[in-house]
């Protein structure tokens, strides 16, 4: 696609449900990062996808956090018995790295909202 | 130490003057700079990269690099309230490929 796409946009859920959060990459981008963002704080990483490679999941804040990538393209991160302070913006980004890294886009990224 | 540090700001400058955004980064093994334009509500967008010592410019903006320092800072020349938003300084880990980004600075520009 044009840029990378995250659905949904807003996702309002009870505490202690499960969500699953999409990122569809720029096509034939190799690398795709997960990021989140609370209200008016920085970006805090969360995990890193390259290639084939095991994903860097040094960001997760918990075990409730997963996130797979499938077939090289599409990332889905699933937090399992959300809680309150899940609540922020999920932010996906993809960029296709070479021998030093290049640019990442960002998609519009998902609001969670945790009630 | 953090890995990328920024001073957050805000940074308040009149139209038309400089704008000067500084950030450090404790990796000495990174080699790839970035810094992001982010507006309130929306998410981050690339405006500058940089790899090699010394400046690079495109347009109003020039971005500094030097490694021995390890210091990163971006120039805003001819200021524009449209300029007025958080300013992210991202930096590749080494040869990880792991995106770190620092806690932004605010740019403020007064008409």
């Amino acid at each position: 696609g044009a840029g990378v796409s995250q659905s949904p946009s807003n996702k309002v859920t009870e505490k202690g449900k499960d969500v699953e959060l999409r990122c569809d990459p720029i096509s034939g981008h190799t690398a795709l990062y997960w990021y989140r963002q609370s209200l008016g704080q920085g970006l805090e990483f969360l995990i890193y996808f390259q290639g084939n490679s095991a994903p860097d999941k040094s960001g997760l804040p918990s075990d409730r956090f997963s996130a797979e990538r499938t077939g090289g393209s599409v990332s889905t991160l699933t937090i399992q018995r959300t809680q309150q302070e899940d609540s922020a913006v999920y932010l996906c980004a993809s960029s296709s790295q070479g021998a030093i890294g290049t640019e990442a886009f960002f998609g519009q990224g998902t609001r969670l909202t945790v009630v | 130490q953090k890995e990328v540090e920024q001073n957050s700001g805000p940074l308040s400058v009149p139209e038309g003057a400089i704008a000067s955004l500084n950030c450090t980064y404790s990796d000495r093994g990174s080699q790839s700079f970035f810094w992001y334009r982010q507006y309130s509500g929306k998410s981050p967008e690339l405006i500058m990269s940089i790899y090699s010592n010394g400046d690079k410019e495109d347009g109003r903006f020039t971005a500094q690099l030097n490694k021995a320092s390890q210091y990163v800072s971006l120039l805003i020349r001819d200021s524009q309230p449209s300029d007025s938003a958080t300013y992210l300084c991202a930096v590749i880990k080494g040869s990880q490929g792991n995106l770190i980004f620092g806690k932004g600075t605010k740019l403020s520009v007064k008409p």
